[in-house]
């Protein structure tokens, strides 16, 4: 079964630098879809990037992008300029046929 | 536009009453339909999805169940509340071409006591 791993239950980073959040999944398809999720306080789960499978080129969103390693399947995202309204839990999602969460990351932006 | 919406936003129940919530979509024919539970502070739990009307997949066996009476109608519902049926609910739609994005609806926060 797929399973999606986030290792780092909470992170912190202080406002204007980078952080990356680590993703890793397993599966056994080879066409797929990965999300990260992004939910602040008011708890609406906001879509911050996506990247699908067959695609080599890392996603980029403003200031979020990815860091895709399909063989290793690892799919970890970078925040960069950190602003404080970036404080928000974030998942990692994989879909294929079913979607599968990870146990999130509790972002911390420190002024 | 496609919007999501569920109601009631907050919700008080004693143990033993029953629940209905509501998700509906708008803007979007046919989507896939999902209610998830996510208890405080952690991850999100699937609950059910279902593909069309009247068509419900189960995921977790619970005293819950859910309904499609409607394209674009999800109910979820329980007989008799457990105090471990406390959570915050959302719901979700996924489109034809929407690149498997999961859009999701504001939520319930559902305290039994």
């Amino acid at each position: 079964a797929q399973t999606v791993t986030q290792s780092q239950p909470e992170m912190s980073v202080q406002e204007a630098e980078t952080v990356t959040l680590s993703c890793t999944y397993d599966t056994s398809e080879s066409d797929y879809y990965l999300f990260w999720y992004k939910q602040p306080p008011s708890r609406q789960m906001i879509l911050v990037i996506r990247q699908e499978a067959y695609k080599q080129q890392n996603a980029t969103e403003n200031r979020f992008s990815v860091n895709f390693q399909k063989a290793a399947k690892s799919f970890s995202l970078k925040i960069s300029d950190s602003q404080l309204g970036d404080a928000a839990m974030y998942f990692c999602v994989y879909t294929g046929n079913q979607f599968y969460f990870g146990t999130g990351t509790s972002l911390t932006v420190i002024p | 536009s496609q919007t999501i919406h569920q109601w009631p936003a907050t919700l008080v129940q004693p143990v033993g009453s029953p629940l209905s919530l509501e998700c509906t979509v708008e803007g979007t024919s046919n989507p896939n339909l999902y209610w998830y539970r996510q208890a405080a502070g952690r991850g999100l739990q699937l609950l059910f999805y279902s593909v069309g009307i009247g068509q419900i997949s189960s995921e977790v066996p619970q005293n819950l169940s859910a309904s499609r009476p409607q394209d674009r109608q999800f109910i979820l519902s329980s007989k008799k509340l457990l105090l471990s049926d406390s959570g915050f609910y959302l719901c979700a739609w996924v489109g034809v071409s929407s690149y498997n994005e999961q859009f999701f609806g504001p939520g319930t926060r559902l305290t039994v006591l």
